[in-house]
């Protein structure tokens, strides 16, 4: 039920692009998406609620598609400061319980 | 806002002892999640909370894990006893407005 990031790990050079794509065989009720630095805790980057949606920074960004079953990440002209391991997660309800889970994230490292 | 705090950072303990972690939420966050982050298993969720209620604990691993929230401003994750695969980061993270915020965590070492 865990949903799967794809790639497994990228390393790019500065300036380069990368798409994090996070998929789940069910439908998401949202998606969130964090990055973690190394010994450090997880942030959050930002929420996506409805298919379809699009949303985030210049540089930063995600799409929820329609069927609410993948997310793609999309970090431009990558900086140093990408470097890290990206998460998605979502809350999901499981015989009316509600859980949250974390896809298996992607390893990021930017290199100058 | 100082974020989500938890102390202690780092914790060293022997086995069977009992080891306390602690969490003060950011005010006006009414859900609080303890998270648990190994290598082997990622991030796992352990218990959490709505307006100091255990909602849900069906991650808590065994019942020597132990959770309480007596009020909305302090948490505390108990182990008793401790044994050396519980060693791992312990995250506590508040829901809010803004999304989620995770403390800096506690690392846990049990020998």
């Amino acid at each position: 039920q865990q949903p799967v990031q794809s790639p497994q790990a990228v390393i790019l050079r500065e300036g380069e692009d990368a798409v994090i794509n996070c998929s789940s065989s069910k439908a998401l009720y949202s998606v969130h998406w964090y990055r973690q630095k190394h010994g450090e805790a997880p942030v959050f980057l930002m929420i996506l609620l409805k298919g379809g949606e699009q949303k985030g920074h210049e540089k930063i960004s995600a799409s929820f598609n329609e069927k609410k079953q993948q997310s793609s990440l999309y970090l431009t002209a990558s900086q140093l400061s990408y470097s890290g391991t990206y998460f998605c997660g979502s809350p999901i309800t499981t015989s009316g319980t509600y859980k949250y889970i974390f896809g298996t994230g992607t390893r990021l490292k930017v290199l100058a | 806002d100082a974020g989500v705090i938890q102390s202690p950072r780092h914790e060293v303990t022997e086995m069977g002892q009992e080891v306390t972690l602690r969490c003060k939420p950011i005010s006006g966050h009414d859900y609080l999640f303890w998270y648990r982050q190994t290598m082997m298993r990622g991030l796992e969720l352990l218990i959490y909370f709505n307006n100091n209620v255990p909602i849900d604990d069906s991650g808590m691993p065994e019942d020597r894990f132990s959770a309480k929230m007596p009020n909305a401003s302090f948490s505390t994750l108990k182990i008793q006893p401790s044994e050396p695969r519980d060693s791992a980061v312990y995250f506590c993270a508040t829901w809010g407005a803004g999304g989620y915020t995770f403390g800096s965590g506690t690392r846990l070492t049990v020998v």
